[in-house]
């Protein structure tokens, strides 16, 4: 069946540095690839998205890019900040607006 | 105001009990969603409604009902909660490709 799964669980990074966060995928079929950040008793916040026939997309400060050949997504977030602190899920959609979620890294952005 | 509201944030309930989690939204979307998030875990889709009249199962439906009362409400039935049923439940809706989620529930069987 389809999966969504992410390679590093934690991922600590220092104030300024970059920060990159990997995610797998095994749904050829999904249309899009969404990126979410769930803050500490939030629910998730979409952050940005890219459609299946791209390989990059960029935003105010992260970019997304696709790798369809290798079933990989990324997510680079510049000059990390410490209220990037939250944990980052990936996620697909497919089967018209279905959506399958990956299991999350957590990012801790160090002082 | 925020777009989706869940009532109620937190509860605790015992085993066997009947409990009914809220979802209201204001964003005028058809397309609403009920998911389960287990630590360590992402979100779980338990039912999901693309309109008034559709409602559909997701990947672990069993030990819930949903009720889609009108275009801006959809409620999680648990008719007889169980403990594994212990987690945090967000509702969302969508539009497109970007869902929005409510702050969610936390629930707690004991």
């Amino acid at each position: 069946g389809e999966s969504v799964g992410l390679h590093l669980p934690t991922l600590s990074v220092q104030e300024g540095d970059n920060s990159i966060i990997n995610c797998a995928y095994s749904n050829s079929a999904s249309d899009y690839f969404i990126w979410y950040k769930q803050e500490s008793g939030k629910g998730p916040q979409f952050i940005i998205d890219i459609r299946s026939n791209m390989d990059k997309r960029q935003g105010q400060r992260v970019t997304v890019l696709l790798n369809k050949t290798v079933k990989h997504l990324s997510l680079q977030i510049a000059a990390t900040q410490p209220g990037d602190s939250a944990v980052y899920f990936c996620a697909e959609k497919y089967n018209f607006n279905k959506f399958y979620f990956g299991s999350g890294t957590k990012l801790n952005v160090k002082p | 105001d925020a777009d989706v509201t869940q009532t109620p944030r937190n509860r605790i309930t015992k085993t066997g009990k009947r409990i009914m989690l809220e979802c209201s939204q204001t964003k005028g979307h058809d397309r609403m969603y009920w998911y389960r998030q287990d630590p360590g875990l992402g979100l779980r889709l338990i039912y999901y409604s693309f309109d008034v009249k559709d409602i559909n199962k997701g990947e672990i439906s069993d030990g819930y009902s949903v009720s889609r009362q009108a275009q801006a409400k959809f409620s999680l039935s648990l008719e007889s909660a169980i403990p594994n049923q212990t987690a945090l439940y967000f509702c969302a809706t969508s539009v497109g490709h970007e869902q929005y989620f409510g702050p969610g529930t936390r629930l707690t069987v004991t």
